[in-house]
């Protein structure tokens, strides 16, 4: 089975830097991938790690540790439009997912 | 912009009832899921599709819960008959493989909203 653990909340200044955490267990692992869902909306793919070492995208940066069962999302510059809910997501099979519970990130001014 | 689209975006309905949940996947994506959300339980996978098989609905309630795809363009889920504890938001996603050895990047449609009265 597939279990994958975040915070809750976190909370962040605009202009800051934010990181939000993901450990996982899995049988069979898939590499990590981060969706956002703002209020009311769609999940919206944001990033995928296969290997270990940092992705970059714009102010988004994904890394993943396979040894350590860990991962984080990295957001820099933050702006109000942030404000969201953060899923990461590991796949037991490459076409399945199983998503953490999400990280409700709020941007105060 | 290729989008998966889903209808309807709202439904209220009576306990007991058959609901109907229509997904079109973006053209060309191979495989389609569908979700559950709520806030006690997340996002849970009900049921995925490749190439119109199903291939896993183990998280669905069988004895209530059907998912199809009768053509590349429709997939379906059904509740019948629906109860209060259905209520949700149901995700379609559908979804494109990223690398030769990656998962596959999932594309969600806006939702379904449910309310089971």
């Amino acid at each position: 089975g597939q279990s994958l653990e975040q915070p809750s909340e976190v909370t962040a200044v605009e202009g800051a830097i934010v990181q939000i955490n993901c450990t996982y267990q899995t049988s069979g692992f898939y590499g990590l991938s981060w969706y956002q869902q703002h209020d009311g909306g769609a999940p919206t793919f944001l990033s995928y790690n296969a290997l270990d070492g940092l992705e970059e995208t714009g102010r988004f940066s994904s890394f993943l540790s396979r040894s350590d069962s860990y991962g984080y999302l990295l957001l820099q510059e933050l702006q109000m439009k942030d404000s969201a809910s953060y899923f990461c997501a590991s796949g037991a099979g490459s076409y399945q997912l199983t998503f953490g519970k999400g990280t409700k990130l709020s941007v105060i001014p | 912009d290729a989008r998966v689209t889903q209808t309807p975006r709202d439904k209220v309905t009576e306990m007991g009832q058959e609901v109907t949940m229509r997904c079109q996947p973006i053209l060309g994506h191979n495989t389609v899921f569908w979700y559950r959300q709520t806030m006690k339980q997340g996002l849970e996978l009900l049921a995925y599709f490749r190439n119109r098989a199903p291939l896993d609905d183990s998280g669905m309630p069988k004895d209530r819960f059907s998912a199809e795809m009768p053509d590349a363009t429709l997939a379906t889920l059904k509740i019948q008959p629906s109860e209060p504890r259905d209520s949700a938001v149901y995700f379609c996603a559908s979804g494109l493989r990223t690398g030769l050895a990656g998962v596959v990047t999932q594309y969600f449609g806006p939702g379904t909203r449910l309310l089971v009265l």
